[in-house]
């Protein structure tokens, strides 16, 4: 099945910070979908996205299928914004299930 | 917004004993989904669903767990004999169409089960 890898696994930053979080999968895809879970657990989606660019507020998000990477930006960093944040494909070629990353733990300190 | 939602959203069970977890998807969406999260853990495929039958399931998917749409508006997950290690965050998501046709998966808050 697909793999899906993204980086860095923990990053920590201080308030008003900008950051870049990568997900690399390893076959094609027809469906990224990128997904904060805030402390409570819940997953809140951010972006779907299988490629191009997308912008809400200070996140932002790049998908280059062709290279097999996705990158989420965040900019001005909150202490809202600590959790973590999951990249989730769907692979081209087997039906409907989101594969998803390992994650990456955010922690903004104020 | 449409949303979906999930009842109950913590269940305490002991082991061996069945339970039910529900969903209720958005109200235009055809396909249906169960995902789970072990805690520290990456969240999971368990199952897809669509006119009323399994679609596509994982390996964790075995005899224990089954799926079924009693009504047009509810999506229910059951585990028959709970153990210890399905002591988990099960997701419900539903969309348009499948993920395959290019369509976002939205997900619910999620059912905190612990298996004691």
């Amino acid at each position: 099945g697909i793999q899906v890898e993204q980086s860095p696994p923990d990053l920590i930053l201080q308030e008003g910070a900008n950051s870049t979080l990568r997900c690399n999968f390893s076959d094609s895809v027809n469906n990224l979908q990128w997904f904060h879970q805030n402390p409570w657990g819940q997953l809140i989606n951010l972006f779907y996205i299988p490629s191009g660019t997308k912008q809400n507020g200070r996140l932002s998000a790049t998908t280059v299928a062709t290279e097999r990477y996705s990158l989420l930006y965040i900019s001005s960093s909150q202490t809202t914004d600590s959790g973590v944040y999951f990249c989730a494909v769907v692979e081209e070629t087997s039906g409907s299930r989101l594969t998803f990353g390992e994650g990456t733990q955010l922690t903004v300190n104020p | 917004e449409p949303e979906v939602t999930q009842t109950p959203s913590h269940q305490v069970t002991q082991m061996g004993q069945e339970v039910i977890l529900r969903c209720v998807p958005i109200s235009n969406h055809l396909y249906f989904y169960w995902y789970r999260q072990i805690l520290g853990q990456k969240v999971e495929f368990l199952v897809s669903f669509y006119n009323n039958e399994i679609s596509e399931k994982s390996e964790i998917f075995d005899d224990q767990f089954s799926v079924e749409r009693p009504d047009g508006s509810n999506f229910t997950l059951k585990i028959r004999s709970t153990k210890l290690e399905d002591s988990a965050m099960y997701f419900c998501a539903s969309s348009e169409a499948p993920g395959g046709s290019s369509y976002e998966q939205y997900f619910g808050p999620g059912t905190r089960l612990t298996v004691t």
